[in-house]
């Protein structure tokens, strides 16, 4: 099955660092990956759509120069959270979908939960 | 704006009884619907998906419906058991989007 990985699983880093988190399609190419954050108690809130090859389209509300998110292959995709504080500890998740997808099957990576000291 | 609630927040049953989850979206012009897992700190899985064309699906113990003009879709799970222990996410898409709109979640705890 359609596996997608990130790294790392947890990270902990002190307010004003940055923090880059990995998103991979395992056995499957990617054109599109989706990066999600979801709150304690709250819902997956989509952040932005990475495109290979092109740039990233971000949902209202959030900055692109503070979450940069580059699409380089067709396997990975990468969330950088620039200078980070308290406020952006939060739960991350990617999703991908195959080139020959079949509508609404996404899958998802198993997380990474950040917290800023 | 699309947005989807999910009710209860949580639920706590017996091993064996049989449940329903609640999930109601705001616009009803949905291409499809998702009913997702997620155990603590973990991905989703993606448990069963519903076509706008499609009134209900059936995966072993578990059926969602789904009511598009009414806004509704209703997961039931079957004779539960302990490892249903999970949050149960519903998701909605529009328009061909892959976007997907989730609600806050129904954190179940079958208990044995």
């Amino acid at each position: 099955g359609a596996v997608v990985s990130q790294h790392p699983s947890w990270v902990i880093c002190k307010s004003g660092t940055s923090v880059k988190i990995e998103c991979r399609s395992l056995d499957f190419q990617a054109t599109t990956m989706f990066w999600y954050r979801q709150f304690p108690k709250q819902s997956l809130m989509l952040m932005a759509t990475s495109n290979e090859g092109s740039k990233a389209t971000y949902e209202q509300g959030v900055e692109k120069d503070k979450f940069l998110i580059n699409h380089a292959s067709l396997t990975l995709s990468t969330l950088t959270v620039t200078s980070a504080h308290p406020e952006d500890s939060s739960f991350y998740i990617c999703s991908a979908y195959p080139r020959d997808y079949i509508q609404g099957t996404q899958y998802f990576g198993p997380g990474t939960r950040l917290l800023v000291l | 704006k699309q947005e989807v609630t999910q009710i209860p927040a949580a639920l706590s049953v017996p091993e064996g009884e049989n449940l329903v989850l609640n999930c109601s979206f705001t616009d009803s012009a949905i291409y499809n619907l998702q009913w997702f897992r997620q155990d603590p700190g973990k991905g989703l899985t993606s448990l069963l998906l519903i076509q706008s064309s499609q009134r209900e699906q059936t995966s072993g113990r578990l059926n969602a419906s789904l009511d598009k003009s009414s806004g509704r879709s209703t997961l039931y799970i079957a004779a539960s058991q302990p490892g249903d222990s999970a949050t149960y996410l519903c998701a909605v898409t529009q328009g061909g989007s892959e976007k997907l709109v989730f609600g806050k979640g129904t954190k179940l705890t079958v208990n044995p």
